[in-house]
């Protein structure tokens, strides 16, 4: 299967500082490329769908200028927390759709765990 | 609005036991389902992708089914291990271009 990863897959920041997290596709090229969300106990909430070379588009309550994503080539996508507080702590997972190969099917990255002091 | 639900939440079997995960799905015009594992801590795994037009989908031990008209899928795992305690996600997508909706995951845990 495709390969997606993520750096770093741990981050600890203080309070009020900003955080940026790489996704990358590895061994394909990806149009779109999905940042999720995750509490402990909980489901995947997806919060915005990147589109190489566009403007992400939000998931309704996501701030988009709180979370800066930038889609800037086919293999690459990141996500920077500005202004970071502990309420942003969280599991955050990158996802990446094969454009062109069976179904769209989607393709994780073994996420970044963020926890802000 | 889509909304995917996962019975049990929870689910403890003992080594060797065959077992079924379930998913049900609100709204039955689905492009196609996906089943993920998740080890903690972890991002998803791929599991199995089932087309709308498909019936099942297997993958050594695993079978997934599909049945559209009444919005269910199941997930049957035969032989249980240890190794594949994880929690098993479902998602559904609505169209060709569109988001993946998640259901809440199964917490599987295999016994020795």
């Amino acid at each position: 299967g495709a390969v997606v990863s993520q750096h770093p897959s741990w981050v600890i920041c203080k309070s009020g500082t900003s955080v940026k997290i790489e996704c990358r596709s590895l061994d394909f090229q990806a149009t779109t490329m999905f940042w999720y969300r995750q509490f402990p106990k909980q489901s995947l909430m997806l919060m915005a769908t990147s589109n190489e070379g566009s403007k992400a588009t939000y998931e309704q309550g996501v701030e988009k200028d709180k979370f800066l994503i930038n889609h800037a080539s086919l293999t690459l996508s990141t996500l920077t927390v500005t202004s970071a507080h502990p309420e942003d702590s969280s599991f955050y997972i990158c996802s990446a759709r094969v454009s062109g190969r069976t179904y769209n099917e989607q393709f994780f990255g073994p996420g970044t765990r963020l926890t802000v002091l | 609005k889509q909304e995917v639900t996962q019975i049990p939440a929870a689910l403890s079997v003992p080594e060797g036991e065959n077992l079924v995960l379930n998913c049900s799905f609100t709204d039955s015009a689905i492009y196609n389902l996906q089943w993920f594992r998740q080890d903690p801590g972890k991002g998803l795994t791929s599991l199995l992708l089932i087309q709308s037009s498909q019936r099942e989908q297997t993958s050594g031990r695993l079978n997934a089914s599909l049945d559209k008209s009444s919005g269910r899928s199941t997930l049957y795992i035969a032989a249980s291990q240890p190794g594949d305690s994880a929690t098993y996600l479902c998602a559904v997508r609505r169209n060709q271009g569109g988001k993946l909706i998640f259901g809440q995951g199964t917490e599987l845990s295999v016994k020795p």
